[in-house]
């Protein structure tokens, strides 16, 4: 079945490069997604990439996705502490349209 | 300012009996939907509803009901046949998921506790 895994935590120091990293089983997903979720708040789009790219970039976040190996990363550029969230990994089935979820990862950030 | 609404924030449950958690959005999306969140677990699709007056069952509907009366509510009943409820809850909204790209517009959730 589908299915999108990640792992559960990632530590950094701030200021340095974080990289969420995740991966999915649908091949056919016409769209990757990373969503944020503040302690005790509902998730928000981060950001988004479409199938047919291999990589977006928006200011601190660079999105790189493999296709081939059904592999999608998020790095944060010069991680700060608001920065602290667990991020999820999802993808759109093409059959149903319905969001696979994956667990999130909760990112924390040492001084 | 547009946006989804769920209340309450924090719910407290006595076992065996019904609760209701209330969703209300004023985005004018058609699509909504029911998620649980536990610890270490991706988000589990309850319950979700393409239209008014339509809603189909997700991946962990047993002991959940809803209802679809209106294009901005989305009430979600966690009834005493779920034996384990105690969770976040999260509601989301969005365009018709089968248009060419959606983004999913969540609450602030409900935390429900069985005491």
């Amino acid at each position: 079945g589908e299915d999108v895994e990640q792992s559960l935590f990632l530590s950094v120091r701030e200021g340095d490069s974080s990289v969420i990293n995740c991966t999915y089983t649908d091949s056919s997903s016409t769209y990757l997604y990373w969503y944020k979720q503040e302690p005790g708040a509902g998730l928000q789009l981060l950001t988004y990439i479409f199938s047919n790219m291999d990589m977006k970039q928006d200011q601190r976040l660079t999105v790189l996705l493999n296709k081939k190996d059904k592999h999608l990363s998020l790095r944060i550029a010069d991680t700060q502490t608001g920065d602290s969230a667990i991020y999820f990994c999802a993808e759109r089935s093409d059959s149903n349209y319905q969001l696979i979820w994956g667990a999130g990862t909760k990112l924390i950030i040492k001084p | 300012d547009g946006g989804i609404t769920q209340s309450p924030k924090y719910l407290f449950r006595k076992e065996g009996q019904n609760v209701t958690l209330s969703c209300e959005q004023n985005l004018n999306h058609d699509a909504m939907y029911w998620y649980r969140q536990d610890p270490g677990q991706g988000l589990r699709l309850i319950y979700y509803s393409q239209i008014v007056n339509d809603f189909q069952k997700g991946d962990i509907a047993e002991g959940y009901s809803v209802s679809r009366e209106k294009k901005e509510s989305f009430p979600l009943t966690v009834t005493s046949a779920q034996k384990n409820p105690t969770a976040f809850y999260l509601c989301a909204s969005s365009i018709p998921p089968d248009t060419e790209f959606t983004e999913a517009f969540f609450g602030q959730g409900t935390r429900l506790t069985v005491v």
